[in-house]
């Protein structure tokens, strides 16, 4: 299957810092990306979904403001937790899609640990 | 509204059979997926069914039934590394996909 690569895997960083994370098709071409947020025991929230070269729908009650997403290639998408607190700390999962309605789905990111402290 | 259900947790015994069920209800349908999710990692993709009928891969088996909302993912031969949590995912008529919450599976030897 396709491989997204997605980095840092984990983060540390403290209250009021930024932290940026990046989501990468390696083998095709992605021209949706989704990022998610999961809490412990909970299933994956939908944050945003960015096609490239044009800006992010985001679902509701996500601060756009607070979660930059900005997809400027066609293998690269990336999200930017600005003024991290630590209620922010969650596990940010991207996902890439190569056609619009594809009956693939779409891939997965390793995943990213952020932890705010 | 959309809904996706499926059981929070259950729990089966290594070399067993154990059947986890989704029910659905979305504004259309372009697909039903299952992913299975190790905790602390990402999902990975099982299976797809857009059609009614059984796809079988291996082990692992899913059905779907459109008429009634509903599908099942069978695991057959379970093993220690099969525990994990199971997410349903259902593709709207927007192509977005609907995710449940996802059934903790536990394997006991």
């Amino acid at each position: 299957g396709a491989v997204v690569s997605q980095h840092p895997s984990w983060v540390i960083c403290k209250s009021g810092t930024s932290v940026k994370i990046e989501c990468r098709s390696l083998d095709f071409q992605a021209t949706t990306m989704f990022w998610y947020r999961q809490f412990p025991k909970q299933s994956l929230m939908l944050m945003a979904t960015s096609n490239e070269g044009s800006k992010a729908t985001y679902e509701q009650g996500v601060e756009k403001d607070k979660f930059l997403i900005n997809h400027a290639s066609l293998t690269l998408s990336t999200l930017t937790v600005t003024s991290a607190h630590p209620e922010d700390s969650s596990f940010y999962i991207c996902s890439a899609r190569g056609g619009e309605g594809d009956s693939t789905e779409a891939f997965f990111g390793q995943g990213t640990r952020l932890t705010v402290v | 509204g959309q809904n996706i259900d499926q059981p929070t947790e259950m729990t089966a015994t290594e070399g067993a059979i154990v059947q986890i069920n989704c029910t659905y209800q979305t504004s259309g349908f372009n697909g039903l997926f299952w992913y299975q999710q190790h905790a602390g990692e990402a999902p990975t993709f099982l299976s797809y069914n857009v059609l009614d009928g059984l796809e079988e891969k291996g082990r692992f088996s899913s059905f779907l039934s459109r008429s009634k909302g509903y599908s099942y993912l069978l695991l057959k031969e379970l093993q220690m590394k099969d525990s994990a949590s199971y997410l349903c995912a259902v593709k709207d008529s927007n192509y977005q996909l609907i995710w449940g919450a996802g059934t903790k599976l536990i394997i006991k030897p």
